[in-house]
């Protein structure tokens, strides 16, 4: 079974601009959250996202938003890049939002802002 | 949101048990507590969580202390693979599921031949 998927990989952009990023849930499952990791510090969550509807927002400005689709893919976008919007940002897929629900990661899109 | 509290760094030799100790002193009677690891440029790694007994699944053990204010991961014959940032976490409960993991810096485990 295919796991979590996040495209692109890589991605080079610069400072005011702004970056759709994607990500595919495991089949069968409806959350997606999002997280930021700045190298050297662990993952922080950004949003996440159950059948379509907002359920959690982590300390981000408003530059920072995402939704889902119907098919529970997901995208996270940034507006007016800064500097310090270079990190790893990485998604997550669980069936649910409750506490016995694991959380699965992809692999990533490394984001550099020159 | 409870806190928790990893040493930053640990070594173990490759064969032997890896401990991976944990304070989480202001954990609530209904959050679990997780442990995922994160290998070099990859996504974290669900291991394995627990609210009150021990657990054990085919990657590690979750020891918990009887007033939960501690917790222990163990990796049994740790191999050179195993090396990796290791997060405890404590999933915020009840009423308030939003998914959210909160990560502290983690232990870094460096297991050496």
């Amino acid at each position: 079974d295919a796991g979590v998927t996040q495209s692109p990989t890589h991605l080079i952009k610069t400072r005011g601009q702004h970056v759709t990023l994607r990500c595919s849930p495991i089949s069968g499952h409806k959350s997606v959250s999002w997280y930021q990791q700045v190298l050297g510090q662990g993952p922080q969550f950004i949003f996440q996202y159950y059948e379509k509807e907002e359920r959690g927002r982590g300390n981000f400005p408003d530059r920072f938003s995402a939704r889902q689709f119907p098919n529970y893919s997901s995208e996270l976008n940034v507006n007016a890049l800064l500097l310090g919007d270079s990190a790893l940002y990485l998604c997550a897929s669980s069936l649910g939002t409750s506490d016995y629900n694991e959380q699965f990661f992809g692999p990533g899109t490394r984001l550099t802002v020159l | 949101d409870a806190k928790t509290t990893q040493p930053p760094s640990m070594d173990c030799a490759e064969g032997r048990a890896a401990n991976l100790p944990c304070n989480h002193s202001t954990i609530s009677g209904n959050e679990y507590v997780y442990w995922y690891r994160q290998i070099h440029s990859q996504g974290p790694q669900y291991i394995i969580h627990g609210l009150k007994n021990n657990e054990t699944n085919e990657m590690a053990s979750l020891i918990i202390t009887e007033d939960r204010k501690s917790s222990t991961l163990i990796l049994p014959h740790a191999t050179l693979r195993d090396t990796a940032v290791y997060y405890c976490i404590v999933r915020p409960g009840g009423s308030s599921n939003t998914g959210k993991l909160i990560f502290g810096q983690g232990t870094t485990l460096q297991v050496k031949p």
